[in-house]
C-alpha cells in the first residue's frame, strides 16, 4: 500500500526556518518525482515545489522561489521541504504527492499544518 | 497559466448531473486533472490527462475538453459526492490549480 506521511510542521515566528519531510513506502520512491502542495486554512490549493525521480529536475513556485528548498534522499525513502525567511502567507497545511508515471499526482500524504506567526 | 473554475459554489440534489467548468488563460493541450477533496482530508486524484478515469473512481465521474476548455461532469449526484472539486494544470510549470468548486447539498 503506498503511504506518504508528513512530519516537521508546527508554529513558527516570521523570519524562522522549518524542515518538513515526508516519509514514503509501499513503493519504490526512487522512481518517482515528488511534489509538495499547500492549503491555506479556509482556501485553495497552491502548489509549492517538484522534484524529479534523481533530483535532476527542480522546479518552485514564484511564491516561494529563493526561500525554500525542495530535496530528496532515496536511500532514506524520503522527501524534504526547508523553508527559510518564512511569512504569514506561509501558513498553511503541506501535503508531499507522488507524481505518477503518467505524470499526475495520484497518492497524498495527509498532511502537516505549518503555522507561522508571532 | 491562470484556471477558472465555475461556478465557485454549487447546490444541487442526490440523483442530479452536475457539470463544473475549467478554463485555462492558455492552451493546456490536455494536461489537465482534477481532484474532489473532502473537508480536513488530502485531495483525491479523480481525472487524468483531461478525460482518463483514475483506477478506482466511480463511472459517474467524466472529465471533457482539450485547449483551453474542460468540463467535469457527474451523471447522478451521490451522497458521497458532497466536496470541492479542483482542476489542475500540468502543461507548464508552475503548476496551477482553479480556484474550486464547493458541491454542497440542496
Amino acid at each position: 500500500e503506498v503511504q506518504l506521511v508528513e512530519s516537521g510542521g508546527g508554529l513558527v515566528q516570521p523570519g524562522g526556518s522549518l524542515g518538513l519531510s515526508c516519509a514514503a513506502s509501499g513503493f519504490t520512491f526512487s522512481s518517482y518525482s515528488m511534489n509538495w502542495v499547500r492549503q491555506a486554512p479556509g482556501k485553495g490549493l497552491e502548489w509549492v515545489s517538484y522534484i524529479s525521480s534523481s533530483s535532476s529536475t527542480i522546479s518552485y513556485a514564484d511564491s516561494v522561489k529563493g526561500r525554500f528548498t525542495i530535496s530528496r534522499d532515496n536511500a532514506k525513502n524520503s522527501l524534504y521541504l526547508q523553508m527559510n525567511s518564512l511569512r504569514a502567507e506561509d501558513t498553511a497545511v503541506y501535503y508531499c504527492a507522488r507524481v505518477s508515471s503518467r505524470g499526475y499526482p495520484d497518492y497524498w500524504g495527509q498532511g502537516t499544518l505549518v503555522t507561522v506567526s508571532s | 497559466i491562470q484556471l477558472t473554475q465555475s461556478p465557485s459554489f454549487l447546490s444541487a440534489s442526490v440523483g442530479d448531473r452536475v457539470t463544473i467548468t475549467c478554463r485555462a488563460s492558455q492552451g493546456i493541450s490536455s494536461y489537465l486533472a482534477w481532484y474532489q477533496q473532502k473537508p480536513g482530508t488530502a485531495p483525491k486524484l479523480l481525472i487524468y490527462a483531461a478525460s482518463t478515469l483514475q483506477s478506482g473512481v466511480p463511472s459517474r465521474f467524466s472529465g471533457s475538453g482539450s485547449g483551453t476548455e474542460f468540463t467535469l461532469t457527474i451523471s447522478s449526484l451521490q451522497p458521497e459526492d458532497f466536496a470541492t472539486y479542483y482542476c489542475q494544470q500540468l502543461n507548464s510549470y508552475p503548476l496551477t490549480f482553479g480556484g474550486g468548486t464547493k458541491v454542497e447539498i440542496k
